[in-house]
Order: C-alpha cells, then sequence, then structure tokens
C-alpha cells in the first residue's frame, strides 16, 4: 500500500479557503485517493474520492496532478465546524475493505 | 436510515476481564469493518468480515481478539482478558457490496483499569 504524507497541523480563520497537500509518491495504477474527516470523539466520515484531474462535490475539491504523486484536498471558505482532523488514504481498488489511516493533518479554524 | 450503531458507547472494564463491542450496520449493508484508535493516533484496521465470514483479518491481534458477523444480529468484537494496553476507541463501519466507501459509527472507547 503506498504510503502518505500529510501536515501535522493547519490553521486558519473563518471564511478562508484551506488547501491540504498529500504526497503518495508510490502510488499504483489502480489506486483511488480517499479524504475523510473526523471531529473529536466521532468516527470518520467520507469526504470525496478522486483518481485524477479534478473532483468536486458539494464539501470540497479534490485536485489531483497528471503524475498522481501527489493531491490536494480544497474546503473553501471554512467555518467553526470545519475544524477536525482530515485523512488522506490511498485505496487500492482490489483491497476497498482495508483502509490505512495515518496520522492525518489538524484543521483548527479561529474566528 | 438509521446510521452505523454502536454500543456500549462506553466500556470500562477491569484487567483480566471481557469487553464485547457490538456493531449494527447501516440498512442494507453486508460488509462490516472494525478500526482501533489508540490516543493521538489514526485510526488501525482490524478486521473485515460479511455475513458469517472473515474476509480479512489481518490487523488483528493473534490472541484474545476475535470478531463475528452473524447471520442474523450485530457484529461482535470481543476481547478476552483485557489489558491496560487494550484501552482505545473502538470503530465500526460498514459499506454497501461491492462499493467502497465506508460508513463509520460512533465508536466504543474502551477503558482498562
Amino acid at each position: 500500500l503506498a504510503k502518505t504524507t500529510q501536515p501535522i497541523s493547519m490553521d486558519s480563520y473563518e471564511g478562508q479557503e484551506v488547501n491540504i497537500t498529500c504526497s503518495h509518491n508510490n502510488i499504483a495504477t489502480n489506486d483511488y485517493i480517499t479524504w475523510y474527516q473526523q471531529f473529536p470523539s466521532q468516527g470518520p466520515r467520507f469526504i470525496i474520492q478522486g483518481y485524477k484531474t479534478k473532483v468536486t462535490n458539494e464539501v470540497a475539491s479534490l485536485f489531483i496532478p497528471a503524475d498522481r504523486k501527489s493531491s490536494t484536498l480544497s474546503l473553501p471558505r471554512v467555518s467553526l465546524s470545519d475544524t477536525a482532523v482530515y485523512y488522506c488514504l490511498v485505496v487500492p481498488t482490489d483491497s476497498w475493505g482495508k483502509l490505512q489511516f495515518g496520522a492525518g493533518t489538524q484543521v483548527v479554524v479561529t474566528p | 436510515n438509521a446510521g452505523v450503531m454502536q454500543n456500549p458507547r462506553h466500556l470500562v472494564r477491569r484487567r483480566g476481564q471481557e469487553a464485547r463491542l457490538r456493531c449494527s450496520p447501516m440498512k442494507g449493508h453486508s460488509h462490516v469493518y472494525w478500526y482501533r484508535q489508540l490516543p493521538e493516533e489514526g485510526l488501525k484496521f482490524m478486521v473485515y468480515l460479511q455475513k458469517e465470514n472473515i474476509i480479512d483479518e489481518s490487523g488483528m491481534p493473534k490472541e484474545r481478539f476475535s470478531a463475528e458477523f452473524p447471520k442474523e444480529g450485530p457484529s461482535i468484537l470481543r476481547i478476552q482478558q483485557v489489558v491496560r494496553g487494550d484501552s482505545a476507541a473502538y470503530f465500526c463501519a460498514s459499506s454497501e457490496i461491492e462499493r467502497e466507501e465506508q460508513y463509520f459509527g460512533p465508536g466504543t472507547r474502551l477503558t482498562v483499569t
């Protein structure tokens, strides 16, 4: 499984855009990139998933360059409730069941 | 549609006792996954089950831990003879057949005294 590297923490103010970059240099051809969000004392929640280029949903955007060795999760106009840990995962299509979580990025949004 | 349910939410056990953690998947989901999260760490995969079958238990400690997902009823994660190092949050997740998105429950926080 490809290893992921992401910043330990990021601080932001309300209303700003937050971009979290994740490195996954050893990503394989059949791997997808998936992001989860976790609030304190809760289970993780799926945010977004992509394979290449750009994916957007109502919560976030995911940018994946052509070489797929990194990806960037973009949270537009964050609010205090976006304070959470964000996990970048590389998920092989032949191993959907086994999600490998790293330490994640602690995002703190302040007024 | 109720989400993934776990009970109890908090469980306190003394060393040497048994802990039973229950997980009811979302309606229509037949795949269940268990993860463990130690303080200040990310989640670690433990086991992946389908009804009456263990698909992948590569993350389960070899001793004292077992899991099942019977034809009827919730999935059970059982820890025998608990030790202090078992204190952690245990999360269950479920998914539809052949869907990669996993829906997580609120977790059971196990404290071993």
